[in-house]
């Protein structure tokens, strides 16, 4: 089954952009992700799906600061225009037939 | 629009057993798997299980096969997560969500469940 593999942490400055990445395991490239926020003391939103091919769709509300791309076995959260409230948790999540449903560790994103 | 609505938080005794509920609204109940997700303080998401609605058939993950059971009642637009044998490893938030396609694209607000003697 397929592994996600998140950097722990990542920081950027307000106004700024960040790239946020999730990485498939060997074997598992042509996987399509969904991307989640979750801030503080608050439950996960969805943000988006992001397939293979770097499509993606977005949840209902979703700012167009937020977009996603795909390279190889990585796939890429984009925020521009950083914003206080994005300083958050994201997390990744993919789904197997036999598994079901795998999240990655997640990254704490800090504005600075 | 729709939205998940959770049930409030619960206490529990070690070797008790909880029940969480998952309100849907908004879109047709049995239209949209119903996973389950859990939360320890300060960790990250752990996938439990997920449940069909509209067949009521189930999938667990190993880790809670055997005392995991995911059920529903359609009329009530409702679905449900009981836990039996709790440990303090347990104390976690509990999140349902919708999947439609794989991903979950609508999530409930949580419930917290603690387990202390």
């Amino acid at each position: 089954q397929p592994v996600l593999t998140q950097p722990p942490s990542a920081s950027a400055s307000l106004g700024a952009s960040v790239t946020l990445t999730c990485t498939l395991s060997s074997g598992h490239s042509t996987y399509a992700i969904a991307w989640h926020q979750q801030q503080p003391e608050k439950g996960p939103r969805y943000l988006m799906t992001l397939s293979s091919d770097g499509s993606h769709s977005k949840g209902d509300g979703i700012p167009d600061r937020f977009s996603g791309s795909s390279s190889g076995a990585e796939r890429h959260l984009t925020i521009s225009s950083l914003q206080t409230e994005d300083e958050a948790d994201y997390y990744c999540q993919t789904w197997d037939t036999g598994i079901r449903m795998i999240f990655g560790g997640g990254t704490t994103l800090t504005v600075l | 629009q729709m939205h998940l609505v959770q049930s409030g938080p619960e206490v529990k005794k070690p070797g008790a057993s909880v029940k969480v509920s998952c309100k849907a609204s908004g879109y047709t109940f049995t239209s949209y798997d119903i996973h389950w997700v859990r939360q320890a303080t300060g960790q990250g998401l752990e996938w439990m299980g997920w449940m069909n609605p509209y067949t009521g058939n189930t999938g667990y993950a190993p880790k809670f096969q055997g005392r995991v059971t995911m059920t529903r009642i359609t009329s009530m637009n409702t679905a449900y997560m009981d836990l039996t044998s709790l440990t303090s490893d347990d104390t976690a938030v509990y999140y349902c969500a919708r999947v439609p396609r794989g991903a979950c694209d609508s999530w409930g607000q949580g419930t917290l469940v603690s387990v202390s003697s």
